[in-house]
């Protein structure tokens, strides 16, 4: 069974600090999917990355990195420089291929991020 | 253009009434799915589905009956509405085959609200 564990609930930071969310997964499965979906307080559920089983590679967007380990199975998310704006809930997400659930993906519960001025 | 737009946006009735929520995707993709967030942010598959199968989350009630008209529509009907009910319920679709990269395309959401 798949399971994906976002253990920082809340996590609150002054505008222009750094701060790292984290994500572990399980899987029995070689072959399988990571994501971050970003929840903004309007409620849409935006795609941010994903990364699959065989690419290791960290990834920089703007001020958005990630960090993937398979030997830790983790999948974190780095914002540099936090804004105001980058205040939501952000959801890690794993989706397995051959599951029978079709290609569903599997959420952890979410960290709410609040950036203050 | 939106590519996957569910009506209504939010819904406010009454316990013990029967309600839908519709889905339509224009992304041409083969598989759709419903989620339910919960009120505290849990996003939870209810059910998953193409044109060849239903795939249903045993723990969702049988109130819950996706209906599929065309590969394009999944729209959800719940009956007799039980104030757990009350959440917001996240439609979403993928292509499937070679062209599945896992990622799945999520509608704006429908807040339902049972009184």
């Amino acid at each position: 069974a798949q399971k994906v564990t976002q253990a920082q609930t809340e996590i609150s930071v002054v505008e222009k600090e750094d701060v790292t969310l984290d994500c572990v997964y399980e899987t029995r499965d070689t072959t399988y999917y990571l994501f971050w979906y970003k929840q903004p307080p309007s409620g849409e559920l935006v795609f941010l990355i994903r990364r699959n089983s065989f690419d290791e590679q960290n990834e920089i967007s703007g001020r958005y990195s990630w960090n993937f380990q398979k030997s830790t199975s983790s999948f974190n998310f780095t914002i540099t420089a936090s804004q105001v704006v980058d205040s939501a809930v952000y959801f890690c997400a794993l989706s397995d291929p051959h599951s029978n659930s079709g290609y569903a993906l599997n959420f952890g519960k979410g960290t709410s991020l609040l950036v203050t001025p | 253009d939106t590519a996957v737009s569910q009506t209504p946006k939010y819904l406010v009735t009454q316990m013990g009434n029967d309600k839908s929520i519709k889905c339509e995707q224009n992304l041409g993709h083969d598989t759709m799915y419903w989620y339910k967030q919960d009120s505290k942010k849990f996003l939870k598959i209810m059910f998953s589905y193409n044109n060849k199968e239903l795939i249903i989350n045993e723990t969702v009630p049988n109130r819950f009956s996706p209906k599929s008209p065309d590969k394009a529509h999944l729209n959800l009907h719940i009956n007799s509405l039980e104030l757990g009910d009350s959440a917001v319920y996240f439609c979403a679709s993928s292509p499937s085959g070679t062209e599945n990269t896992g990622e799945l395309f999520f509608g704006e959401g429908s807040r339902l609200t049972v009184l």
